[in-house]
């Protein structure tokens, strides 16, 4: 069975500056692997996936991830954070096992400050 | 984009009863659509995955009795959590996937938000 790991719970970053989210995941075969956002009382949105090809994908909002085989990861990444990205990140792993099943890491929360 | 709405958005009710969540897919079939719970400040987790016309497959520990799902169209899957109880109080979340995107993205709804008093 896959499996997520968010290992930062929580991440504070200042306007402007950069941001790198990481994700580890587990499973036998290459998953489809996933960025989703959670503002407070919002529900998700899809930031970006990687199914296979170019391993750096291009997301919504400025995001991109990179996707590393031999690190089992999937960090998202962002050159200049904006206060609005202030939410909830999940990392998430697709696979099929008798049907297509998502499996969400536990979150990072982003804090931005001034 | 394709959009998946709930109803209600948030609910109230006494212990004991029980609470019908709908979640619509508005612009496309939904071949499957999934059912999360989501506690506060924790990841969602998976409880069950339902095909259109078929049975439900429950995850591992979660009570098939106590959560009724019905896919019974490809635009309308529902939740019911029978003889609800406080501790059944959460977020709920719904996804669907299916001629939108490709089977393998999922379009999640905004949740409904069920307290059990």
């Amino acid at each position: 069975a896959q499996s997520v790991t968010q290992p930062d719970i929580h991440i504070t970053v200042s306007e402007g500056a950069s941001l790198e989210l990481r994700c580890n995941y587990s499973y036998g075969a290459t998953p489809y692997l996933f960025w989703y956002v959670q503002s407070p009382g919002q529900g998700l949105q899809l930031l970006l996936k990687y199914f296979s090809g170019d391993t750096l994908v291009q997301g919504i909002k400025g995001f991109e991830a990179e996707f590393k085989r031999s690190q089992s990861s999937f960090n998202l990444r962002k050159p200049s954070v904006h206060w609005s990205d202030a939410a909830e990140y999940f990392c998430a792993v697709g696979a099929y096992t008798g049907g297509f099943k998502t499996i969400f890491g536990a979150g990072t929360r982003l804090f931005v400050k001034a | 984009g394709a959009v998946v709405s709930q109803h209600p958005s948030r609910v109230i009710c006494k212990s004991g009863t029980s609470v019908k969540i709908e979640c619509r897919s508005l612009d496309f079939q939904a071949t499957t659509m999934f059912w999360y719970r989501q506690f506060p400040k924790q990841s969602l987790m998976l409880m069950a995955t339902s095909n259109e016309g078929s049975k439900a497959t429950y995850e591992q520990g979660v009570e098939k009795d106590k959560f009724l799902i019905n896919h019974a169209s490809l635009t309308l899957s529902t939740l019911t959590v029978t003889s609800a109880h406080p501790e059944d109080s959460s977020f709920y979340i719904c996804s669907a996937s299916g001629t939108s995107g490709g089977r393998d993205t999922q379009y999640f709804g905004p949740g409904t938000r069920l307290t059990v008093l």
